[in-house]
């Protein structure tokens, strides 16, 4: 079956630091790679996406490349911030199929960023 | 406008009783779910509709039960609840394609005692 292995939390690092998550997946085809994050007391918000190999999604200062070949799809952002303090989720959608709407999430990530 | 919403924010009950929680979208998609997140933040998607209609019913105890009056409505009811249901359950939304963005609710944060 798919899956989503991120590494494990907490994570906490001084602000203007580099930051890196890592997310692995385990899916057959092309999958649909995707990192949410969830602020504290909030629901989910989608962070970035990338639906092909070699894609590179991006918002706010985040970035992430789609790897196909290590099945990777590492978060990175070069100068954190306090506000970027919150859980992040690496998720997948499966290629085509009765099941290419349903997200599979990892474990989530908590990154805590100190002043 | 938001975009997904849900109802009650937080639900606080005794052991056994039945709960509903509501869900509301704005944003004419046709697909919606409802996820499970534990204590430790782990998410886990309970059932999804397409149209109204059932798609997605992973494992979940039959004392759940979802109903969809419309694509723009999800609920969820919960029967004899138990101190493990404890967790915030959050409904999303997206269009069928699959690989378009799911939008999530707020959460309802539900607590049995």
């Amino acid at each position: 079956g798919n899956s989503v292995t991120q590494m494990e939390g907490p994570v906490t690092l001084s602000e203007e630091a580099f930051l890196t998550i890592n997310c692995t997946y385990t899916a057959t085809g092309y999958p649909s790679l995707f990192w949410y994050v969830q602020y504290p007391g909030e629901g989910l918000q989608l962070l970035l996406k990338a639906t092909k190999a070699d894609d590179k999604g991006s918002n706010k200062g985040f970035e992430a490349t789609y790897r196909k070949e290590t099945t990777s799809f590492h978060l990175e952002k070069g100068s954190v911030q306090v506000s970027d303090s919150a859980v992040y989720f690496c998720a997948l959608s499966p290629q085509g199929g009765a099941g290419s709407y349903q997200l599979t999430f990892g474990k989530g990530t908590k990154l805590s960023v100190i002043p | 406008d938001t975009a997904v919403s849900q109802t009650p924010k937080y639900l606080v009950t005794q052991m056994g009783n039945d709960k509903s929680i509501k869900c509301e979208q704005n944003l004419g998609h046709d697909t919606m779910y409802w996820y499970k997140q534990d204590s430790k933040k782990f998410l886990k998607i309970m059932f999804s509709y397409n149209n109204k209609e059932l798609i997605i019913n992973e494992t979940v105890p039959n004392r759940f039960s979802p109903k969809s009056p419309d694509k723009a409505h999800l609920n969820l009811h919960i029967n004899s609840l138990e101190l493990g249901d404890s967790a915030v359950y959050f409904c999303a939304s997206s269009q069928m394609r699959g690989r378009e963005t799911q939008y999530f609710g707020p959460g309802t944060r539900l607590l049995v005692l």
